[in-house]
């Protein structure tokens, strides 16, 4: 059974640390992982897109990292900012071409 | 290049009443993904459709809901009869055909739909 799992569930980081968003998969035969933020009441907006073949991806102060044999993503923040205060979720693209979503990481950037 | 088009954003109903939800995938996307979020809880996926086809459904109800894309106009996710325990966001999603790890997931900004 593909799963995608997320852990934390919630984490709560005074402004300015870096911090470190853990997503693990149970089957290994992907096509990619896509790290989504969710604002309260908003829909989701993408952030970064990790191919199978990649082993990470960066935009700005966020980079994505894959294992695929391991199973497992992590999305690292750095300098964190109340402004990054959100909820993350990762999907992963499976090869039947269905996307899993894990359940969430609630954020919050203390100022 | 218009992003995932959802609407109505808002829409609410009396128990009973029948909801429709619509969405107009991103352009050249020809792959769709309905899933619904309760309240404090994670996307739930329940039906993933290509143009005319049902590819899994595995995540709908078994009663009340029905989803379908024709070959002409946007994906439609409709609840017959609502209860109080359908209200949720119902989000739809988009890709690009084929099996590449380039293509992404793109979402609406949702539906929000409230029964009385």
């Amino acid at each position: 059974k593909q799963e995608v799992t997320q852990i934390p569930a919630a984490l709560s980081v005074p402004e300015g640390e870096n911090l470190v968003l853990n997503c693990s998969f149970t089957d290994s035969a992907i096509y990619n992982l896509q790290w989504f933020r969710q604002d309260p009441g908003k829909g989701l907006t993408s952030l970064l897109l990790i191919q199978s073949s990649q082993r990470e991806q960066t935009s700005g102060r966020l980079n994505a990292s894959l294992d695929k044999s391991s199973g497992r993503s992590t999305l690292y923040i750095a300098a964190s900012q109340p402004g990054d205060s959100a909820t993350y979720l990762c999907a992963v693209r499976f090869q039947n071409n269905q996307f899993y979503f894990g359940t969430g990481t609630s954020l919050t950037v203390i100022p | 290049n218009a992003g995932v088009m959802q609407n109505p954003r808002h829409l609410v109903r009396r128990r009973g009443q029948e909801a429709r939800l619509r969405c107009s995938p991103m352009k050249g996307h020809s792959h769709v993904y309905w899933y619904r979020q309760l309240p404090e809880e994670g996307l739930k996926f329940m039906v993933y459709l290509q143009k005319e086809n049902i590819i899994d459904e595995s995540g709908m109800p078994k009663e009340r809901f029905s989803a379908e894309f024709p070959k002409e106009g946007p994906s439609i996710l409709r609840i017959q009869q609502v209860v109080r325990g359908d209200s949720a966001a119902y989000f739809c999603a988009s890709s690009p055909p084929g099996g590449s790890g380039a293509n992404v997931l793109t979402f609406g900004a949702g539906s929000r739909l409230t029964v009385l």
